[in-house]
């Protein structure tokens, strides 16, 4: 059964601060790695990641995949309050007949204090 | 990115109804998938809904339940059948472009309530 596990499952930090978010996964037939953020119903998408040790980066969020060691991490820089909200990793694999499906872990959430 | 919207937004139902949710996206796309998100939880699929043919339900998800229709690349609707309380949740459409390499974008979610 797929596997997704994400530390910590909370976090609070003051504003300024930087955080790393990690993101374990075991899922047969992976193809790629998706973040989100989540503030209050939908997530919102922030990255997609195929390729091993290449870095995304947009503004102060950057994350990298692993895919030997099957993790992925998500950096926040200066956290602001605006970045409060729930992270999640979503593995993707592929299910057959030319479909994908996404496995989401718990989250973690995060909250910046001003 | 696709542009997606769901109707309703939110919603009060009592037990025993039955409620359906619109998903309309800007531009064709080859996935599109329903979520159900239960308080305190992560994203669990419900299904994905295939154009022109029956949907494809995750286990613990069935059809008399569930009943997913998609007749194009834009739209699709999901009931919730026979409600309980226990079907209060965030229900979310979601869609991919087309393909692998494609990001997967959310709707703004349908948030049910069930009394």
């Amino acid at each position: 059964e797929d596997k997704v596990v994400q530390s910590p499952l909370s976090l609070v930090v003051h504003e300024g601060d930087t955080v790393t978010l990690n993101c374990s996964y075991e899922v047969t037939n992976f193809r790629s790695l998706l973040w989100y953020k989540q503030e209050k119903k939908a997530p919102t998408f922030l990255f997609m990641l195929t390729s091993s040790g290449i870095e995304k980066k947009s503004g102060r969020l950057s994350s990298i995949l692993d895919k030997k060691e099957l993790f992925s991490i998500l950096n926040i820089t200066a956290t602001q309050t605006g970045d409060s909200a729930v992270y999640l990793c979503a593995p993707r694999r592929y299910s057959g007949a030319g479909s994908y499906q996404l496995t989401f872990g718990k989250g973690t959430k995060l909250s910046v204090i001003p | 990115s696709a542009v997606i919207s769901q109707k309703p937004s939110r919603d009060i139902c009592q037990r025993g109804t039955s409620l359906t949710i619109q998903c309309q996206v800007d531009s064709q796309v080859t996935m599109m998938f329903w979520y159900r998100q239960q308080p305190g939880q992560s994203l669990t699929l419900i299904a994905t809904a295939n154009q022109g043919s029956e949907a494809t339900y995750e286990s613990g998800f069935v059809i008399d339940k569930f009943p997913i229709s998609r007749p194009n690349l834009t739209f699709s609707t999901l009931t919730v059948s026979n409600m309980s309380p226990e079907d209060s949740s965030i229900y979310l459409c979601s869609v991919v472009g087309t393909g692998e390499l494609d990001e997967q974008y959310f709707g703004p979610g349908t948030r049910l309530t069930v009394t």
